[in-house]
């Protein structure tokens, strides 16, 4: 039982490559989001997904793409990248059927020079 | 705008004295309040939750109590163990909204 799974764990960039973080999840759960994580800043939601084909923003989505073909995966994409997103990238998973705990990936520790 | 606010970056406790993590929120339409734990390098894994229905759920050495006249949270440890040395994050939620805001985090430290 894999349960949310993120690749790669580590990526270095340099300003303005494009990168394509990748999500997957096996418990069949229609709700996954990606949130960054930076010193004193705590969890930040960058968008979310509520199933196959919907998405939506949330607080910091700037600079960032996602769509959602599958249950399964919720890619996320940078474009053009700038140091000011060096982060760490958290995705996650739920039910939607009622308010339950996410389930993490062990995330991906991006740095952008 | 900080909605979810954990004012202590850090708390120090010895093994076996209880642990309480405080959280305050701002937004009066959250409804649903989690708590998850956060070990290095590792994502965040789910402790314990509560609903605004409810002011208090007990899980073991866990215990999360509600205020909602102060939107507040705290969670208690009893009795602290030094496995339970990690970041604490508190995150609340509104009924339909699909959005999970999550506080800075809590480090806490337990000394044995």
């Amino acid at each position: 039982n894999a349960g949310v799974t993120q690749t790669p764990k580590f990526q270095v960039l340099k300003t303005g490559q494009s990168m394509t973080l990748q999500c997957a999840q096996d418990m069949n759960h229609e709700y996954m989001s990606w949130y960054r994580q930076d010193p004193g800043m705590g969890l930040r939601l960058i968008h979310y997904s509520v199933g196959a084909g919907i998405t939506d923003q949330g607080e910091v989505p700037n600079g960032y793409n996602v769509s959602r073909s599958t249950t399964e995966d919720f890619p996320l994409r940078l474009l053009s990248a700038a140091p000011s997103q060096t982060s760490v990238y958290f995705c996650a998973s739920r039910d939607t059927g009622f308010s339950g705990a996410q389930h993490f990936g062990d995330g991906t520790r991006l740095s952008i020079l | 705008d900080q909605q979810v606010k954990q004012n202590s970056p850090s708390l120090s406790v010895q093994e076996g004295r209880i642990s309480i993590l405080n959280c305050d929120y701002t937004n009066s339409m959250f409804d649903y309040f989690l708590w998850y734990k956060k070990y290095p390098a590792e994502g965040p894994t789910f402790l314990i939750s509560i609903s605004s229905i409810k002011d208090k759920n007990e899980d073991g050495r866990f215990t999360v109590f509600l205020n909602k006249s102060a939107k507040h949270l705290s969670l208690h440890i009893v009795p602290s163990q030094p496995g339970d040395s990690a970041v604490y994050f508190c995150a609340a939620s509104a009924t339909g909204t699909y959005k999970y805001i999550f506080g800075t985090g809590t480090r806490l430290k337990v000394l044995a």
